[in-house]
């Protein structure tokens, strides 16, 4: 079965502080996505990416960058943090398929910024 | 471009009573169509998906789905709901010609189950 995991399931984060959410899977997995999902506003797609060392944005990049130096491997930076970044974040990966690849996600992290 | 409806925001059951979940999409491509369960405080689960193979798909915990092209629709059913069935469930369309395939959901089902 395929693991995702996402390094804290709760933080608490001071306004302008740099955070990291680290996101690690364990399938081989080429495609890896990260998601904010908000109470009325349902999952909405931050970044992902398809490779190595390779990044497109989501739907709402600002005030997040990724980082993926290795393929199991994909970091969120909120380079400083605000308080409407309060949010539950989603990691998810799925192998190389294109639309027919089902997205596996880790449990989340509850990001909450002071 | 594409994108997903689900049509209730909320479904209240009876334990034991079937259910279903309505979800209508549109899509310039072909779409994959993908139903996954969220239960409080976890990540999403994939229940069942739809990739131009047979129409009627089964997946797990006894749910099902029909894709009907000439009705936009990808509805989810379960013959007999079980208290552990209470969770949110989403609708997903996937049907971008880009490799990663980027997904939209749906805005989210919350599913009910009385005793």
């Amino acid at each position: 079965d395929v693991k995702v995991t996402q390094s804290s399931r709760y933080l608490v984060k001071r306004t302008g502080e740099k955070v990291f959410l680290e996101c690690v899977q364990d399938m081989d997995h080429e495609n890896m996505f990260w998601y904010r999902q908000d109470p009325g506003l349902g999952l909405r797609l931050i970044y992902f990416s398809y490779d190595v060392k390779m990044k497109e944005k989501g739907d709402i990049p600002e005030g997040y960058s990724v980082s993926r130096e290795k393929k199991e491997r994909f970091s969120l930076i909120l380079e400083s943090a605000s308080t409407n970044q309060t949010s539950m974040y989603l990691c998810a990966s799925s192998y190389e398929g294109g639309l027919r690849s089902p997205l596996h996600f880790g449990n989340g992290t509850r990001l909450t910024v002071t | 471009a594409q994108s997903v409806t689900q049509l209730d925001s909320h479904v209240s059951v009876s334990e034991g009573t079937p259910v279903l979940l309505r979800c209508n999409y549109s899509s310039s491509y072909s779409p994959s169509l993908f139903w996954y369960v969220q239960h409080p405080n976890k990540g999403l689960q994939l229940l069942l998906k739809y990739t131009s193979a047979a129409t009627l798909v089964k997946g797990i915990n006894g749910f099902e789905a029909e894709f009907k092209k000439s009705e936009t629709s990808f509805h989810l059913t379960k013959p007999s709901a079980h208290m552990s069935d209470a969770a949110e469930y989403f609708c997903v369309v996937s049907g971008s010609n880009t490799n990663a395939g980027k997904s939209t959901f749906g805005d989210g089902t919350t599913l009910t189950v009385k005793p």
